[in-house]
């Protein structure tokens, strides 16, 4: 079946610009997670999402950064007003089992803020 | 103390070679952990769970020993394309749905 998946790709903006990225998940997954990824740095938790439960938003560096997940399934990270720091790999994963836990990734969006 | 750590390596050996790697945790009170491979300029992808009570997925094997907090991965039969980046991860205690991430241990499988 098909995997995660995510757009765009690649994101080059300017600094000062607002972007979103986007995730869809396997479906039928309940819980959906983004994180990020500096370039030779471990994975940095941003956000999850389980159901209709409130999302946990206890990694979200600062009040730029928000997300939202629509139906329980796409979910889309938006920054505001970038700055270089944002740059980095957003990856989102998915899981189907919140008790067990295992995460499926997608191939993740490269955000270059200039 | 990190809450994961793992031995950046690199780890280098031949193929066919048995390369085993450890990782300990910081919290007594965790209960999932996993092995993932990240793959240069890749995402994550999962490896195995680790259970308490060990696991083995062909040439890959992994045991928990919650005494001492650490898990461990045993490679055995080294192929050129184990060669990856080896994440440790354990669920934050008390929110099983939070993962901590280690750094990784780098494996290069030569020739």
């Amino acid at each position: 079946g098909a995997g995660v998946s995510q757009s765009p790709s690649n994101k080059v903006t300017e600094k000062g610009k607002d972007v979103e990225l986007r995730c869809d998940p396997i479906s039928g997954h309940t819980a959906l997670y983004w994180y990020r990824q500096s370039l030779g740095q471990g994975l940095e938790f941003l956000i999850y999402f389980q159901g209709n439960s409130a999302p946990d938003k206890s990694g979200l560096p600062s009040d730029r950064f928000s997300a939202e997940r629509t139906g329980g399934s796409v979910s889309t990270l938006t920054i505001q007003r970038t700055q270089q720091e944002d740059s980095a790999v957003y990856l989102c994963a998915s899981s189907l089992d919140p008790t067990r836990n295992e995460q499926f990734f997608g191939p993740g969006t490269r955000l270059t803020v200039l | 103390r990190k809450e994961v750590e793992q031995d950046p390596g690199p780890f280098n050996v031949p193929e066919g070679a048995t390369v085993a790697f450890n990782c300990t945790y910081s919290n007594s009170a965790s209960q999932s952990f996993f092995w993932y491979r990240q793959d240069c300029r890749k995402e994550p992808k999962l490896l195995m769970s680790v259970y308490s009570s060990g696991n083995e997925d062909g040439r890959f094997t992994a045991q928990l020993n919650r005494a001492s907090q650490y898990i461990s991965l045993l490679i055995r039969d080294s192929k050129l394309s184990d060669s990856a980046t080896y994440l440790c991860v354990v669920n934050s205690a008390g929110n099983n749905r939070k993962l901590i991430w280690g750094l990784g241990t780098s494996l290069a499988v030569n020739p």
